[in-house]
């Protein structure tokens, strides 16, 4: 299994909200990724899990949370978002041990009300 | 932080040629990867060249890397029609960090 599966694909949800997105990988893989994409930019890197412990967070407001509960899931909590947060967030995967490739899931696209 | 520079921004081809996109960053690196982007899905890996690579190829990739120029670029022959995307390079500089480039959108007509 070389995929990585994101879920919702689509959310929309109001400011006063807390929702949470999911990411799930069967590779193996014990760095896990969510990064942020606005429309027409390049991905931007959030946060990195590494063996299961938050090894890299890129200054990312309070207001996103990361969850790592085991190798395979990652989690992306949210509350109290902003409209400027609306944005297709991209969860990835590769080895820890080796400079290689990241796998990336399919996106999840998120609008703030 | 976006490290890498990509040129030209976007692409028009006909089917069939060839297209070449170029990227540019500023601190070492240990490997360059090019990925592909479908409007509005997740990026697909395409080709990695460390750096003490010149030049990689895979299908109809080809990917050269110049450390001394800092720069590399991602040639795609024989193009189709599935190859309309956006191009990102991006530089592995260490500690799980990859660094974008801005992305080349890259289209090809029937």
């Amino acid at each position: 299994d070389t995929e990585v599966t994101q879920t919702p694909k689509h959310l929309v949800m109001g400011m006063t909200n807390k929702k949470s997105l999911k990411c799930e990988q069967h590779m193996g893989h014990r760095a896990m990724y969510w990064y942020k994409q606005k429309a027409k930019k390049p991905p931007e890197l959030m946060f990195v899990y590494s063996y299961e412990k938050l090894s890299i967070n890129e200054s990312v407001p309070s207001r996103f949370s990361p969850e790592c509960p085991n190798s395979s899931l990652l989690n992306l909590h949210l509350h109290a978002l902003q409209p400027e947060d609306s944005a297709l967030y991209l969860c990835a995967s590769s080895h820890a041990s080796t400079r290689a490739e990241q796998f990336f899931g399919p996106g999840t696209r998120l609008t703030v009300l | 932080s976006q490290q890498g520079e990509e040129d030209p921004q976007a692409l028009s081809i006909q089917e069939g040629e060839n297209a070449t996109m170029n990227c540019s960053y500023k601190t070492s690196i240990n490997n360059l990867q090019w990925y592909r982007q479908n409007s509005g899905r997740g990026l697909v890996h395409l080709i990695l060249i460390r750096s003490n690579e010149r030049e990689k190829h895979s299908g109809r990739l080809r990917v050269t890397l110049d450390t001394s120029k800092k720069s590399s670029s991602l040639l795609i022959t024989a193009s189709r029609a599935a190859d309309t995307a956006s191009y990102f390079c991006a530089t592995d500089g260490g500690d799980y960090k990859l660094s974008f480039g801005a992305g080349t959108t890259v289209t090809v007509r029937a």
